[in-house]
């Protein structure tokens, strides 16, 4: 049974740097094809790809916030986590990981999501 | 990047109603996209992958089709389960949504 869980702080300050952990069970992060990506979704708005890593350490990541995005995985935890640097009340919304295998490039496996808000 | 176009916005359905949501690529995608329904507080799930291909688990009134930049989801018989939000999304990196289509009933 493939789970995702997305774990992080609720509340972070402007300027801040986020880091949300993405807790995976039921696949491994060195397992041929397979990644995780991370996406988000302000309050009523559309979904926002940021960024993947796959199971081979490649990396891709959303042009627009590029300069403020890292993603890396703990294959022995089972974790990839991601890190937004200088938050903005903007950047409030529901963060979500999910499976992605490279070879479709789609999403099969979400997460609950975890809702942050940046807020002074 | 690629820009995912969606419509309508918005529809108003009822159960038993044939619904078509439309997407369109400003670029030409080939068959790399998907769709996903999204329901209130909930986590997207997958539902069509390389254009036309439906997800397992997935009910068959729901289809796609198309490729290059012009894509449709139907649903054939819309059922009750089925008011939602549904995402297209490019299959290219960088991964690109649509804007997203809300079926509310009428």
């Amino acid at each position: 049974q493939v789970t995702l869980k997305e774990s992080g702080p609720v509340l972070v300050k402007p300027t801040e740097t986020l880091t949300l952990t993405c807790s995976v069970s039921g696949f491994s992060l060195t397992d041929l094809r397979m990644g995780v990506s991370w996406i988000r979704q302000p309050p009523g708005k559309a979904l926002e790809w940021l960024a993947h890593i796959f199971w081979n350490g490649e990396k891709s990541h959303s042009t627009s916030l590029k300069s403020r995005l890292t993603i890396s995985k703990d294959a022995s935890r089972s974790q990839v986590v991601l890190t937004m640097t200088n938050m903005d009340p903007v950047d409030t919304a529901t963060y979500y990981c999910a499976r992605i295998k490279d070879t479709t490039m789609v999403l099969d496996y979400w997460g609950q999501g975890t809702l942050v808000t940046v807020s002074s | 990047d690629i820009q995912m176009t969606q419509s309508p916005s918005s529809v108003s359905a009822s159960v038993g109603d044939r619904v078509t949501i439309t997407c369109r690529a400003s670029l030409g995608v080939g068959s790399w996209l998907a769709w996903y329904q999204q329901k209130p507080g909930k986590a997207p799930s997958l539902l069509i992958y390389a254009a036309s291909s439906l997800q397992s688990g997935v009910p068959s009134r729901f289809s796609g089709s198309g490729s290059g930049t012009d894509f449709t989801l139907t649903i054939s018989s819309l059922q009750p389960e089925d008011f939602a939000t549904y995402y297209c999304q490019q299959a290219n990196s960088p991964l690109i949504f649509g804007g997203g289509t809300k079926v509310e009933m009428k």
